[in-house]
């Protein structure tokens, strides 16, 4: 099983749409998570951090289900400024920050 | 806004050539890391570096690469002989005692 998996997509959503990435991780120890946004050929930007069951800001809204080890991230009132990959973040818990990335789902938000 | 600095943006290279990526982390950070992205794939993990030493290493890590902090502000990663595979984007992070990461503009390697 990969350390962190989620659907690549894409996603092509209208303007002012919910939408709703999963991503899933291998490792139960895992401790926090974390959502990055990246856009094309860009540097991943932190999003969102999860530490317990859930965090939201805004439109986002990420939570967490250690007994299923799955995130989600959900994007309320899509803008098309949220065009972006979404990346799932699960650090290795050996103590050194070690970042395990998933391959990102790609959001498209359409006028 | 603090933020992680990498130069250069871009780096054309011969097939093993040496290369050099320097970045600047933010100031009050205490924890470096390099990962790389080859197009159209994954982050990936290279390596961790704290308290001017190697706290963690991938498997894509070997010994053509080396990371170092010559002074206070810089960290850098160097290629002794590139290969065509190390074609990819290279970014630099450094995060605090919170844990979180914040990720350079990163700088784009083309081996030719």
């Amino acid at each position: 099983r990969k350390e962190v998996e989620q659907d690549p997509g894409p996603f092509n959503v209208p303007e002012g749409a919910t939408v709703a990435f999963n991503c899933t991780y291998s490792n139960s120890a895992s401790q926090s998570f974390f959502w990055y946004r990246q856009d094309c050929r860009k540097e991943p930007k932190l999003l969102m951090s999860v530490y317990s069951s859930g965090n939201e800001d805004g439109r986002f809204t990420a939570q967490l289900n250690r007994a299923s080890q799955y995130i989600s991230l959900l994007i309320r009132d899509s803008k098309l400024s949220d065009s972006a990959t979404y990346l799932c973040v699960v650090p290795w818990p050996t103590g050194a920050n070690n970042l395990f990335f998933g391959t990102g789902t790609r959001l498209t938000v359409i006028p | 806004e603090p933020e992680v600095t990498q130069t250069p943006s871009h780096q054309v290279t011969q097939m093993g050539q040496e290369v050099i990526l320097r970045c600047v982390p933010i100031s009050n950070h205490l924890y470096f890391y390099w990962y790389r992205q080859i197009l159209g794939q994954k982050v990936e993990f290279l390596v961790s570096f704290y308290n001017n030493e190697i706290s963690e290493k991938s498997e894509i890590f070997d010994d053509q690469f080396s990371v170092e902090r010559p002074d206070g502000s810089n960290f850098t990663l160097k290629i002794r002989s590139t290969k065509l595979e190390d074609s990819a984007m290279y970014f630099c992070a450094s995060s605090g005692s919170d844990d979180l990461l914040f990720f350079g503009s990163g700088t784009q390697l083309s081996v030719l």
